[in-house]
């Protein structure tokens, strides 16, 4: 069974670049959620993806976008690189609950791809 | 959002039970109650949930109070490879449903020899 998978794992940007991150998420899975954990930092949630819509976004600029595509896999977007982006960015996957009443979402991360914008 | 204080730092004998304690004082009736821990830059692990009773699994318990304003994940006999951050989590509901992780600092645990 696959788990959460994202690429590259290290990427090296300059300021005021672009960058794209991936994500395949676990085996059956169809809801994807972004995070980004700076350094000594616990991670901060970006947003979340649900049938290829925006289902819920964090305190982040809209420099930061996101898609998601048929397959459930996922892109994160971020235009005009800031120094301050420098950190670990997360993906998290998980299954839209629909028929129980917690309607409780268990999320699996991926090892994460560590941006570091010069 | 309801918010978690959790110790920043403690440490544990290997083979000894760790015990990670978290207040969780304004937790709404429907949130739960999630645990997860990383090690040194990896992703984060799922390891239990729970919203009132009391949950086991492989990797550890969750003890929730009657009243639900703290909990305790019970490691029953942590080894090296246990020493991480563990995060205790307040679940909140997404509109349209589904739920996001909040994330504070977390307890760094330590396991010594």
């Amino acid at each position: 069974d696959a788990g959460v998978t994202q690429s590259p794992t290290h990427l090296i940007k300059t300021r005021g670049q672009q960058v794209t991150l991936r994500c395949s998420p676990k085996s059956g899975h169809d809801t994807v959620s972004w995070y980004q954990q700076a350094l000594g930092q616990g991670p901060q949630f970006i947003f979340q993806y649900y049938e290829e819509e925006e289902r819920q976004r964090g305190n982040f600029p809209d420099r930061f976008s996101g898609h998601q595509f048929p397959n459930y896999s996922s892109e994160l977007n971020v235009n005009a690189l800031l120094l301050g982006d420098s950190a670990l960015y997360l993906c998290a996957s998980s299954l839209l609950n629909l028929w129980g009443q917690d309607n409780q979402e268990t999320q699996y991360f991926g090892p994460g791809t560590r941006l570091l914008v010069l | 959002d309801a918010k978690t204080t959790q110790p920043p730092s403690m440490d544990c004998a290997e083979g000894r039970a760790a015990n990670l304690p978290c207040n969780h004082s304004t937790i709404s009736g429907n949130e739960y109650v999630y645990w997860y821990r990383q090690i040194h830059s990896q992703g984060p692990q799922y390891i239990i949930h729970g919203l009132k009773n009391n949950e086991t699994n492989e990797m550890a318990s969750l003890i929730i109070t009657e009243d639900r304003k703290s909990s305790t994940l019970i490691l029953p006999h942590a080894t090296l490879r246990d020493t991480a951050v563990y995060y205790c989590i307040v679940s909140q509901m997404v509109t349209g449903g589904g739920n996001k992780l909040t994330f504070g600092t977390g307890t760094q645990l330590k396991v010594e020899l």
